[in-house]
Order: structure tokens, then sequence, then C-alpha cells
């Protein structure tokens, strides 16, 4: 099943503005990762922010977390055309929780299109 | 190349045929997972191992699937009398044991089943 769900499902915007997606899941985490698929191809990770923590960087990405509203968002700043693709959080489940203690747990993804 | 690779990179098969997926993944990485992905939908846990091991399996797992990795290396996934439903993108991860580490991910093996 799926625990994270992110929003919206698909975005465009033009070349030079800023793309924010957010994520929201159910149960208790260890950490949050954000991950990068274009098309037909493998998943790549872009960034891990740790549920102790409320905001990390990463040259043109910014995320956020807050775990009392069970929430995460992922901001590219100055998008580019080669930023289009889909992009996926993933949930790491607390230690303890009950639930698979290493498997990521992964949302159906935002669809970003960036337009030259 | 140091990344995850996974071969073959398409597969085309009748229904009913058996299949074998091979991973191999970073040589560092003691944990390797197989996710399954469905177009339109993120990837689904299907089972992971820590070095030769097989720890988790997921419910998405029936009998007709099995996933070996023999001496903690290269792991394979076979799946037994194919279904029309089994058509996806498999996809292979691995890891550093711990937690705070991202997956890597191979480029997936694209299954069609006619």
């Amino acid at each position: 099943s799926q625990q994270g769900e992110e929003d919206p499902q698909a975005l465009s915007i033009q070349e030079g503005e800023n793309a924010t997606m957010n994520c929201s899941y159910k149960t208790s985490i260890n950490n949050l990762q954000w991950y990068r698929q274009n098309s037909g191809r493998g998943l790549v990770h872009l960034i891990l922010i740790r549920s102790n923590e409320r905001e990390k960087h990463s040259g043109r990405l910014r995320v956020t977390l807050d775990t009392s509203k069970k929430s995460s968002s992922l901001l590219i700043t100055a998008s580019r055309a080669a930023d289009t693709a889909s992009y996926f959080c993933a949930t790491a489940p607390r230690f303890g929780s009950g639930a698979g203690s290493y498997q990521l747990t992964f949302g159906k993804g935002t669809k970003l299109s960036v337009i030259p | 190349d140091t990344g995850v690779s996974q071969d073959p990179r398409h597969k085309i098969t009748k229904r009913g045929q058996n299949v074998t997926f091979r991973c191999d993944p970073i040589s560092e990485h003691n944990r390797l997972y197989w996710y399954r992905q469905t177009l339109g939908q993120g990837p689904e846990f299907l089972t992971y191992f820590q070095n030769e091991a097989q720890l988790e399996k997921s419910r998405l797992l029936s009998d007709r699937f099995s996933a070996e990795r023999p001496k903690g290396s290269f792991s394979t996934l076979e799946i037994q009398r194919t279904e029309q439903g089994d058509s996806a993108m498999y996809l292979c991860a691995s890891s550093f044991a711990g937690t705070g580490y991202g997956y890597t991910f191979g480029s997936g093996t694209r299954l069609t089943v006619v």
C-alpha cells in the first residue's frame, strides 16, 4: 500500500519559476525522502530529511517537514526544462512502529513539466 | 560504472511462461530491495535482503514470485507462470545498512506479458 500522497498530481510551470510539491503521510516516520524519476527510468535520490529536522537544503532544492501535520514540501527554485520529471516522496517507518523496518513507502508522485 | 545494474531492460513474454530478472547492486551496499511500479503509480515494495538473508516480503509477493541473493552479491527475481497483471516495471535498489541512507535505483526491467 502507498502511504505518501503527493499534491498536486501534475504541475506545469514556465522555466525560471519555482515549483512546490507537497506530500502527506499517515504513520510515524524515521525519515522522509524525495526522489525524481524521468520517464521510463529508475528513480534518483534527491534529499533525505530526518524526523527531528524541519528544513533542509540541497542546491536549488528546499525540503520542509512538519511531523505534527504529517506533511512535507519540496521546493525547486529557478526551475529548468531538465527538471521535467515525476517527483515522489517516500517514508521510512519509525522503529518499533510495527511496519516493515527498512522498506520505503512511496506516494503516487507529482508530474512536473517545465516549459522552456 | 558503479551504479545499480538491471538486466534485461525489457522483457516480453507469453502468459504462463517463467521469467527471471537480475540485479547487480553497488558492491559496498549490503541491502538490496525489489520494487514493482505500474503506470501512473509509485513503486511498491516487494522484498528486501540484508546480505544474503531475505528479511522482508510484501503480501504482493505471491507464491509465484521468488527472489534470491546468493552470497550477498547480485540478486534474481523469478516470476513463474506469468499473468497479464504482472506487467510492470521491476525496480531494484541498494543502500547501506542503517537508517538515514537513500536508495540507489537501477533503471528497471520493463515486463510485458502478452
